[in-house]
């Protein structure tokens, strides 16, 4: 079974530019969570997908984020424009709906804002 | 307030040895999950173990347990037999409330590092 991937691995952009993250959770899986990790700072909670609907978007730092999950199926992540603070590695994470289960991530996107 | 705290950003440990990864929580809820989570150098997030907060007994996976202790709200990594693939970054987690449409929160981390 595939796990949680991430695309792309690696972005590098410049200041202004917009870039578009994607995520594919677990086959199955309805919750969807995006994170990040800025360079040496902890792990922030982005926003959390129950299959289509935001469940919960509490943590986007702001409207130059925006994310969608069209047919609670994979997700994306548009940061638009980009600023040099965005840099950082965003990682996903899918989840099913009951409580004693962990979260599956994916490998992460490595974003560098130039 | 922070919600998970992990006071130490790095151990070192002797290959071999057991090691103690420290976690403390808050919440009020009643119902909630803990996590650890390993990051090594290749950047992945790897599921370690987990622990519910009505689970009596201590979770073990392998060389990983969980210390958790309730009434201090804390859920320290215990490593036993440390290799040197042990060494990477490792991140305390909680979900709060019941069901599983909770957002999981992270702490800080802490960087392992053995040395043979």
């Amino acid at each position: 079974e595939a796990g949680v991937t991430q695309f792309p691995s690696h972005s590098v952009i410049e200041k202004g530019q917009t870039v578009t993250l994607r995520c594919d959770p677990i086959s199955g899986h309805d919750n969807l969570y995006w994170y990040r990790r800025v360079m040496g700072k902890e792990i922030k909670f982005l926003l959390h997908f129950v299959k289509e609907s935001k469940q919960d978007e509490s943590g986007m730092p702001n409207n130059r984020f925006l994310a969608e999950r069209t047919g609670g199926t994979y997700s994306t992540l548009k940061v638009q424009p980009a600023e040099l603070e965005d840099s950082g590695v965003y990682f996903c994470a899918s989840s099913q709906g009951t409580q004693n289960t962990e979260a599956f991530f994916g490998q992460g996107t490595r974003l560098t804002v130039v | 307030a922070q919600k998970i705290t992990q006071t130490q950003p790095g151990m070192f440990v002797q290959e071999k040895e057991a090691v103690t990864l420290d976690c403390t929580y808050d919440t009020s809820d009643q119902s909630y999950g803990l996590f650890w989570y390993k990051q090594p150098s290749s950047g992945e997030m790897i599921f370690l173990i987990y622990q519910g907060s009505y689970d009596e007994q201590n979770a073990t996976e392998g060389r990983y347990s969980l210390n958790f202790q309730k009434a201090r709200k804390s859920a320290n990594l215990v490593i036993s037999a440390s290799q040197l693939g042990d060494s990477a970054m490792y991140f305390c987690a909680m979900r709060e409330g019941l069901g599983g449409y909770q957002k999981v929160t992270f702490g800080t981390g802490t960087k392992l590092q053995v040395i043979p």
